[in-house]
């Protein structure tokens, strides 16, 4: 079984430009959440899906930032225009349907660098 | 809102000391979660513990969660090189409160 994939691993834009990270979950998981880690810093939540549904988008910003998870396909995080400010780790994760309280099975991580 | 401090934010020992990270909720949570991040990796689930009071153990590892299921502590024996990382504390928010609270991490050094 698979776990949860994210592409690309390492992400390099110039400001300005769209940076577009998926997720494929773990299979059989419904549920997806997506962190930002800054360097040296912990993970802060960003946004919580289910399959066509945002939950949850209390730690997204409200501009340039937007989160989906189609019915088919993996969950893309997409930052448009991006800024040096934006260069982060950003992790997925995901978690079987059902209880609220499972345990997250997170990706590897996308390195997104900003130049 | 709520919150979840976690305690130190660094600790440095030498190789065969004992380590212990805390985390305190400002609210009672339902259940707290546990997850290490090496350098460089991403964070692994270590742990769940739901009951006031609960004492879970792994090798090396205790987890406690308190009586009043606000506050946790993880402690590790005779920490090995193979120990270093971010441990990081999350809580289920109680009631309606349906969120995962992540505190942020508590980073351990190891000298051999």
């Amino acid at each position: 079984n698979a776990g949860v994939m994210q592409n690309p691993r390492h992400l390099v834009r110039r400001r300005g430009q769209e940076a577009r990270l998926r997720c494929s979950p773990m299979k059989g998981h419904s549920h997806v959440y997506w962190y930002r880690q800054l360097p040296e810093e912990g993970l802060k939540f960003m946004v919580y899906l289910q399959k066509e549904n945002i939950i949850d988008e209390s730690g997204m910003p409200k501009e340039r930032f937007s989160a989906e998870f189609p019915k088919e396909g993996p969950s893309i995080l997409r930052i448009q225009q991006v800024v040096r400010g934006d260069s982060a780790a950003y992790f997925c994760a995901s978690s079987p349907p059902g209880s609220s309280y499972n345990e997250q099975f997170f990706g590897p991580g996308t390195r997104l660098t900003v130049l | 809102g709520q919150q979840v401090m976690q305690i130190p934010q660094y600790q440095h020992v030498q190789e065969g000391e004992d380590f212990t990270t805390y985390c305190n909720s400002s609210t009672t949570l339902s259940n707290i979660q546990w997850y290490k991040q090496r350098p460089g990796g991403h964070p692994v689930f270590l742990i769940q513990l739901v009951k006031s009071g609960e004492v879970k153990k792994q090798k090396r590892l205790t987890f406690q969660f308190g009586e009043a299921k606000k506050n946790s502590s993880l402690h590790i024996t005779a920490t090995q090189t193979t120990d270093v990382g971010t441990y990081f504390c999350a809580g289920w928010g109680a009631g309606n409160n349906r969120k995962l609270i992540w505190g942020l991490g508590t980073s351990l050094a190891v000298n051999p």
